[in-house]
């Protein structure tokens, strides 16, 4: 079965600075990839996934994520955070066999400071 | 639009009580799923439907009940056997053809109990 682990569970930057989350799975093969982002009281948006190709995968707002499969890695970033990134992002990986759901994080809360 | 709506946005529960959570979605999605989110924890996953009048238990069933009568809607049922029923629920939905899987959410239901 697969797994996904977000090291961070709260991570402070400035506004403008540069903003990398962590994101590790666990899964025997290439699994599917997503990253969602959840303002407080909402639902979640999907802000990119990984499906195959091209390793580094682009998403809304300004968000870019790059599977590193020797690393199990899928981390996010996005070059220069506005305070209106501020919210919980969450990691999920999916299996490429059968039909079933997608297993998530238990998240990464992002503050920003002025 | 396309899209998942839930309702109430707020529920409140007395104890003993059972209560119904809605969702529906007119995206002519197969598969529907309920997650549970508490603070810290991140998304859980009670049941899943991959089709119409067929459903799954996830990793947190207990105290939970499902229906899919219709492709389109999939109600949980928060039963009194649930003793700690406060939580943020969230429904979603995806394609259910197999292979690469979104999925999409709805904006939530807060449960609380009175």
């Amino acid at each position: 079965a697969q797994s996904v682990t977000q090291p961070d569970i709260h991570i402070t930057v400035s506004e403008g600075a540069s903003l990398e989350l962590r994101c590790n799975y666990s899964y025997g093969a290439t699994p599917y990839l997503f990253w969602y982002v959840q303002s407080p009281g909402q639902g979640l948006q999907l802000l990119l996934k990984y499906f195959s190709g091209d390793t580094l995968v682009q998403g809304i707002k300004g968000f870019e994520a790059e599977f590193k499969r020797s690393q199990s890695s899928f981390n996010l970033r996005k070059p220069s955070v506005h305070w209106s990134d501020a919210a919980e992002y969450f990691c999920a990986v999916g299996a490429r066999t059968g039909n079933t759901p997608l297993v998530f994080g238990k998240g990464t809360r992002l503050s920003v400071i002025a | 639009d396309g899209g998942i709506t839930q309702s109430p946005k707020y529920l409140f529960r007395k104890e003993g009580q059972n209560v119904t959570l809605s969702c529906e979605q007119n995206l002519n999605h197969d598969a529907m799923y309920w997650y549970r989110q508490d603070p810290g924890q991140g998304l859980r996953l009670i049941y899943y439907s991959q089709i119409v009048n067929d459903f799954q238990k996830g990793d947190i069933a207990e105290g939970y009940s499902v229906s899919r009568e219709k492709k389109e809607s999939f109600p949980l049922t928060v039963t009194s056997a649930q003793k700690n029923p406060t939580a943020f629920y969230l429904c979603a939905s995806s394609e259910g053809q197999g292979g690469p899987e979104t999925q999409y959410f709805g904006p939530g239901t807060r449960l609380l109990v009175l």
